[in-house]
C-alpha cells in the first residue's frame, strides 16, 4: 500500500521568510517519485518540484527545494523568501510502480502568508 | 504550448441526473487521469487512460465512467448523480510513461454542485 501524510492542515509566515511544509510517505516499492504541487484559489494545481528516490540530491527549483530524508521517508518543501503569491493549498505527492504509476495526493497544507 | 483545457468549468445539476465531463490534454500527453476533490476527502484517484485504454481505477462507484478518445481527448461521466458528488473534479495530463518520473499538469477543474 501507499501512503502521504501532511500532517500540517495550515501554516501561517512572515513575507520574506522561509517556511516548511511536511510530508511523509510510505511505500514498498524501492523506485518512486516524490513531487508537490500548488493550488492557488483559481483551483489548478500547479507542479513544483519532482525528486526520485535514487536521486542522491535534493532537488531545487528557484525558491523551492526538497528535503529528502529517505531513511526517515520524508519529503519536506522548502520555500525561501516567501511571497504574499505563494499563499495556495500545497499537495505533496507520491507515484510507484506499486500503486501502478498512479500519483496520490496527501491531504494538503494551506499556507498563509503575512505581509 | 496550450495546457490542459478542462469545459464546462462550471456546472449545476440536479439529483438523479448524469454528466459529462471534458478534458483536453497537453498536445503529445497521452495519458489523462481524473481526480474528484473535496474538502473532505481530500484529492482523491478516479482513473487513468492511456491510448483509449483505462489503465488505472480508483476506488469509486460504477456511476463513475470514462473513457478516452483517439486524439487523447477524454470524458469522465457520473450518472444518477448524488448529492455528494458535489466537487471539483480535476483533469491530469501525462506524457505516460510507466515511470514513477513522470510529472502530471492539471487543468483548471470543473467545478460540478448537485442540487
Amino acid at each position: 500500500a501507499q501512503k502521504i501524510t501532511q500532517t500540517q492542515p495550515g501554516m501561517f509566515v512572515q513575507e520574506k521568510e522561509a517556511v516548511t511544509l511536511d510530508c511523509t510517505y510510505d511505500t514498498s516499492d524501492p523506485s518512486y517519485g516524490l513531487f508537490w504541487y500548488k493550488q492557488p484559489s483559481s483551483g489548478e494545481m500547479i507542479f513544483l518540484i519532482y525528486q526520485g528516490s535514487y536521486d542522491q540530491q535534493n532537488a531545487t527549483e528557484g525558491r523551492y527545494s526538497l528535503n529528502f530524508q529517505k531513511a526517515r521517508k520524508s519529503a519536506n518543501l522548502v520555500i525561501s523568501a516567501s511571497q504574499l503569491g505563494d499563499s495556495a493549498m500545497y499537495f505533496c505527492a507520491m507515484r510507484a510502480l506499486v500503486g501502478g504509476f498512479k500519483t496520490i495526493f496527501g491531504a494538503g497544507t494551506r499556507l498563509f502568508v503575512k505581509a | 504550448k496550450a495546457g490542459v483545457t478542462q469545459t464546462p468549468r462550471y456546472l449545476i445539476k440536479t439529483r438523479g441526473q448524469q454528466v459529462t465531463l471534458s478534458c483536453s490534454p497537453i498536445s503529445g500527453h497521452r495519458s489523462v487521469s481524473w481526480y474528484q476533490q473535496t474538502p473532505g476527502q481530500g484529492l482523491q484517484f478516479l482513473f487513468e487512460y492511456f491510448s483509449e485504454t483505462q489503465r488505472n481505477k480508483g476506488n469509486f462507484p460504477g456511476r463513475f465512467s470514462g473513457r478516452q478518445f483517439s486524439n487523447s481527448r477524454s470524458e469522465m461521466n457520473v450518472s444518477t448523480l448524488e448529492l455528494g458528488d458535489s466537487a471539483l473534479y480535476l483533469c491530469a495530463s501525462s506524457l505516460g510513461g510507466q515511470t514513477s518520473h513522470t510529472e502530471a499538469f492539471f487543468g483548471q477543474g470543473t467545478r460540478l454542485t448537485v442540487v
